[in-house]
């Protein structure tokens, strides 16, 4: 079990740039959950899935974000035309239907937009 | 939306001591409850969770009380360590594996 990945640490982007962050969750883990948090905030859910199909996504998800997880295993966070109110932590979770409410979480993806 | 909130944004000890850091959350269809810690630049870090049916659960140093006719929910750090300095964040959920839903956090600074 190494944990929840999460690629890069760290993206500087500028602004109406677009930016790809990837996440590997857990291997027997099923299902994956995408969050955004802001500092002095706690984290904010953006949409979750489970195996392949996309099962929820939060108003908070706008038409400019898209996620994927096409095999079932990692998945994919895409920002299109950023701005800079996309600054933030991208934080991915997953977790498993027998360990009710332990989510999993990696360390984040840290999107800076100039 | 509802939503799930700390009552202090921060909290004080001295190493040793013990800590209580509460949550009020307003959906009364939660059922599941976790406490998580963040420690700067990293993710948030599974501490324990406690289901709507059971009102205290325990675990190596922690214990987790949960008060349903208050709709509150607290954590008890025992002996508090330099090394639990960190935010703390309730969350909860109305369904397991479900979108988790995060108060603001509280923040523990444990002096020495």
């Amino acid at each position: 079990d190494t944990g929840v990945s999460q690629d890069p640490r760290h993206k500087i982007t500028k602004r109406g740039q677009n930016v790809t962050f990837r996440c590997d969750p857990i291997s027997e883990h099923n299902r994956l959950y995408w969050y955004r948090q802001t500092l002095g905030q706690g984290p904010e859910f953006l949409t979750y899935f489970q195996n392949e199909a996309q099962l929820e996504k939060s108003r908070l998800l706008s038409d400019r974000f898209s996620a994927e997880r096409p095999k079932g295993s990692f998945s994919t966070l895409e920002i299109q035309r950023t701005e800079q109110g996309d600054s933030a932590m991208y934080l991915c979770a997953s977790s498993s239907p027998d360990r009710a409410g332990g989510y999993t979480f990696g360390s984040g993806t840290r999107l800076t937009v100039v | 939306g509802e939503s799930v909130g700390l009552h202090l944004p921060t909290l004080s000890v001295q190493e040793g001591d013990n800590s209580i850091i509460n949550c009020a959350y307003s959906n009364s269809a939660s059922d599941y409850f976790i406490w998580y810690k963040q420690e700067s630049g990293k993710g948030p870090q599974f501490i324990i969770d406690i289901r709507s049916n059971m009102d205290k659960r325990q675990g190596q140093r922690v214990t987790v009380l949960l008060n349903k006719t208050v709709k509150h929910l607290s954590l008890q750090i025992a002996a508090t360590q330099p090394g639990d300095s960190a935010v703390y964040f309730c969350a909860e959920t109305p369904q397991a594996g479900t979108a988790l839903i995060f108060g603001k956090g509280t923040t523990l600074s444990v002096s020495s």
